[in-house]
């Protein structure tokens, strides 16, 4: 069983297009995440959700837009793609406590690689 | 300059070495410290946590924190081909934001 799943796994289009990278959780989490990891295996957050509702939104070009359906979905939609975009993006989910501490322990899907030529 | 740094390596080490990664921040709000293993072409998958000052242990490995140096470690002991990936410290202030460091290739040859 897939605790973090995403589709596609390679992603590889032209300049200019417009893509979706799609991200389930059946972790009963009610916290995901967008991360991007460049070439250089830097990780960076690029956004939050915690029950379908934005929590994090990094400084992020508008061009990128998450959506989340329901709290087991998070989506990413990305216009007018740019060769700098290129990268392996990471869904991740954790499970919110009362106290923040808990957002340590985040499981991350296995990642979809972009490749904008 | 970044909130946190970590060596890149890679670092070659021998089968049964004793290996020591590292991370320094500059943020000292930071509070929570994790260790990442990230294996090639997947996702990381959270090693080791710490809160605060002090050592943890978990088998062949110990993470210790100095936050009064904004230093991090990681140990492992008797280290194994299979230890071979990418360790990225990460940490955060609450409110979800992880920080990672931009994680160090770690090689053990048999």
């Amino acid at each position: 069983d897939t605790a973090v799943s995403q589709t596609p796994k390679y992603l590889v289009t032209q300049m200019g297009n417009d893509k979706s990278i799609k991200c389930e959780q059946n972790l009963g989490h009610d916290t995901m995440y967008w991360y991007k990891q460049d070439s250089k295996k830097f990780l960076k957050i690029m956004f939050s959700y915690n029950n379908k509702e934005l929590i994090i939104n990094e400084t992020v070009p508008n061009r990128f837009s998450p959506k989340s359906p329901d709290k087991a979905h998070l989506n990413l939609h990305i216009n007018s793609l740019e060769l700098g975009d290129s990268a392996v993006y990471f869904c991740a989910s954790s499970q919110e406590g009362s106290e923040a501490q808990y957002s340590y322990e985040q499981y991350f899907g296995p990642g979809t690689r972009l490749t904008v030529t | 300059q970044k909130e946190v740094e970590q060596d890149p390596g890679p670092l070659s080490v021998p089968e049964g070495a004793i290996v020591s990664l590292n991370c320094t921040y500059s943020n000292s709000a930071f509070q929570y410290f994790m260790w990442y293993r990230q294996y090639s072409r997947k996702g990381p998958e959270l090693l080791m946590y710490t809160y605060s000052s002090g050592n943890k242990e978990d088998g062949r490995f110990t993470a210790q924190v100095d936050k009064s140096s904004k230093y991090i470690s990681l140990f492992i002991r008797d280290s194994q081909p299979s230890d071979s990936a990418t360790y990225l410290c990460a940490m955060h202030r609450g409110f979800q934001k992880l920080v990672f460091g931009t994680g160090t290739r770690l090689l053990v040859s048999p």
